[in-house]
């Protein structure tokens, strides 16, 4: 059974930082692309950041781009979002999700609550 | 504001169809894939149709998809009250190298 738990949602100060995690299980691990999606209160999904299998390729949202790290270590099934320089709008779930092709999610964790406030 | 056009809402008794659009351009959805998902609140969302018109095993063939030009359209027949939920559609623009996703579509069952 593919598993995606994500953890490292806090609340924290606008400017601040914090790292999210996903530990994935139930799958090659290696041989996925990986994505992060966020979903702010009542609004829709919007695709933040994705990784190729192999690390080497990131691929980044304008609205995170300077801001967000994606990184991967494979030998620990896990992926990794990096967020600097948080502000009000980054407030959000983020999802983990498993490409299965290029913008296409085919499992997905339960998400982490991200709350940037002073 | 989405990359991807789609309607608020749509909304239909049960036991009939309802077809939802979405809209993009030669860079996004002229070029790539079109995915389908739907997201009951409170949880993560789930695949309902890749490649334009594949279903991923367990999806029943009430669900369809379909792709032409920059438009994509998913179309749910026999509606059930448990098809209520929120619709995306998500694709790949190879401009912007980036995903984008509609703005998402309400289901209501009547």
């Amino acid at each position: 059974e593919v598993q995606l738990m994500e953890s490292g949602g806090d609340l924290v100060q606008p400017g601040g930082s914090l790292r999210l995690s996903c530990v994935a299980s139930g799958f090659t691990f290696g041989t996925s692309a990986m994505s992060w999606v966020r979903q702010g209160p009542g609004k829709g999904l919007e695709w933040v950041s994705g990784i190729i299998s192999s690390g080497a390729r990131t691929y980044y949202a304008d609205s995170v781009k300077g801001r967000f790290s994606i990184s991967r270590d494979n030998s620990k099934n896990t992926l990794y979002l990096q967020m600097n320089s948080l502000r009000a709008e980054d407030t959000a779930v983020y999802y983990c999700a498993k490409d299965r092709t290029t913008v296409t999610f085919d499992f997905w964790g339960q998400g982490t609550l991200v709350t940037v406030s002073s | 504001q989405s990359v991807l056009t789609q309607p608020p809402s749509v909304s239909a008794a049960p036991g009939q169809k309802v077809t939802i659009s979405c809209s993009g351009s030669n860079s996004d959805i002229g070029d790539n894939y079109v995915s389908w998902y739907q997201q009951v609140p409170g949880t993560a969302p789930k695949l309902l149709i890749y490649d334009n018109s594949k279903r991923p095993s367990g999806i029943p063939d009430r669900f369809s998809g379909s792709k032409s030009g920059t438009s994509a359209t998913l179309g749910i027949t026999g509606l059930q009250p448990g098809d209520e939920a929120d619709y995306y559609c998500g694709t790949w623009d190879s401009i912007l190298s980036a995903g984008v996703f509609g703005a998402g579509t309400k289901v209501t069952v009547l």
